[in-house]
């Protein structure tokens, strides 16, 4: 079946210092990529997204590539600030089926 | 433009009980997906709905419905609730193409006793 996974938190940096949060997919065929956002009491943002391979999406300094050939969708950042403190939530949705389908969070924490 | 907004915020309800929570999308969306969210996980789908008409729906038992009115708000109900079904509740709208992005209101907080 389909499924996401991504690195366990909490994942906790220094501000400024380079950020990756891993996200790996199974699926078959070529399914859409999103990585959204939950800042603390408030709702899921999406931050970027990618709907094919080698498709690179971009927001607010974050990046992430659709990397089909490793199954993967990678969330990085060159230099974190602590106002990107939050859950980072890596999700697919396959074109046959409209629901997007999620990896357990990865929790960040940026200390000043 | 508003965004998606869902009512009510928060929710305390006893074993057994009936709950509806509502759900307004962004004007012009048309599609609504309801998500369950347990603390500390993500969020799991329970139905969509696009034009009043359900078009998926997840692994959730008969005590979950769901249903669209003509203005594309839309209601999820559970009934004789469980422990277990305390979570956030998530309400996401999409324009309903194939390539829609969904966006997310605050959620309803339910808390079973």
């Amino acid at each position: 079946g389909n499924s996401v996974t991504q690195m366990e938190g909490p994942v906790t940096l220094s501000e400024e210092a380079f950020l990756t949060i891993n996200c790996t997919y199974t699926a078959t065929g070529y399914p859409s990529l999103f990585w959204y956002v939950q800042y603390p009491g408030e709702g899921l943002q999406l931050l970027l997204k990618a709907t094919k391979a080698d498709d690179k999406g971009s927001n607010k300094g974050f990046e992430a590539t659709y990397r089909k050939e490793t199954t993967s969708f990678h969330l990085e950042k060159g230099s974190v600030q602590v106002s990107d403190s939050a859950v980072y939530f890596c999700a697919l949705r396959k074109d046959s089926n409209y629901q997007l389908i999620w990896g357990a969070g990865t929790k960040l924490i940026i200390k000043p | 433009d508003a965004g998606v907004t869902q009512s009510p915020t928060h929710l305390i309800k006893t074993r057994g009980q009936q709950v509806t929570l509502r759900c307004s999308p962004i004007s012009g969306h048309k599609s609504v997906s309801w998500y369950q969210q347990v603390l500390g996980q993500g969020p799991q789908f329970i139905f969509q709905y696009y034009e009043k008409e359900e078009r998926g729906r997840g692994n959730f038992p008969d005590r979950f419905s769901a249903r669209q009115f003509p203005n594309y708000s839309s209601e999820l109900n559970v009934n004789a609730l469980l422990l277990g079904d305390s979570a956030l509740y998530l309400c996401a709208s999409s324009l309903g193409g194939g390539e829609s992005t969904q966006y997310f209101g605050p959620g309803t907080r339910l808390t079973v006793l």
